[in-house]
């Protein structure tokens, strides 16, 4: 079955870098599109960024253009999400997801605190 | 960018009753409108997508029905299961950017 683990979550200083690992399992992971998507505690969702199957096409929200970078590696069967200067307002659960557009699947999340 | 907002943010039913939420888009999305169902400590799961399709397993009770700029989910007669947030998400400007409904928590009456 369809399996996104993400892992890497934490807390961390405001400024400072974080990266997040999904490890893919039950599908064809180089076939599909994918997406991080968060969540801040007690509000809804956000999309975060997107990737294309080759990793050749990323487009990132506007609220995190120039600080996250999105990749993937096929070989590993793995999405990642670096993020730098982070700041309180990233402060969420952050899904990695199977995106068709819609999102069919999606991991369990991954905690990230911003806080001093 | 496409705001999608919905209403009421929170809905009080009974069980067996008939649950209507809106979701309406600041621009036209055609059909690219999802559901989305979500519970305390889970993540969300997809129940509509094309406006109108239920995904894989969904009940029937679940029907979406709008295109353009006005969207509905109607809980036909509402589970115990239910009672959760549920969020509207476009999807017409696909893969430059997702965005998601404020939600509609459905609560127990």
């Amino acid at each position: 079955q369809v399996q996104l683990v993400e892992s890497g979550g934490g807390l961390v200083k405001p400024g400072g870098s974080l990266r997040l690992s999904c490890a893919a399992s039950g599908f064809t992971f180089s076939d599909y599109y994918m997406s991080w998507i968060r969540q801040a505690p007690g509000k809804g969702l956000e999309w975060v960024s997107y990737i294309s199957s080759s990793g050749s096409t990323i487009y990132y929200a506007d609220s995190v253009k120039g600080r996250f970078t999105i990749s993937r590696d096929n070989a590993k069967n793995s999405l990642y999400l670096q993020m730098n200067s982070l700041r309180a307002e990233d402060t969420a659960v952050y899904y990695c997801a199977r995106d068709l557009p819609t999102i069919d699947y999606w991991g369990q999340g991954t905690l990230v605190t911003v806080s001093s | 960018e496409i705001v999608m907002t919905q209403s009421p943010a929170t809905l009080s039913v009974s069980p067996g009753e008939r649950a209507t939420l809106s979701c309406r888009a600041s621009q036209s999305v055609s059909s690219n409108l999802a559901w989305y169902q979500q519970k305390p400590g889970q993540a969300p799961r997809l129940l509509i997508y094309g406006a109108s399709t239920r995904a894989t397993g969904i009940p029937a009770r679940f029907s979406g029905s709008g295109s353009g700029t006005e969207f509905t989910l109607t809980i036909s007669s509402l589970q115990s299961e239910d009672f959760a947030v549920y969020y509207c998400q476009q999807y017409n400007n696909w893969p430059r950017g997702l965005t998601f409904g404020g939600g509609t928590k459905v609560e127990i009456k």
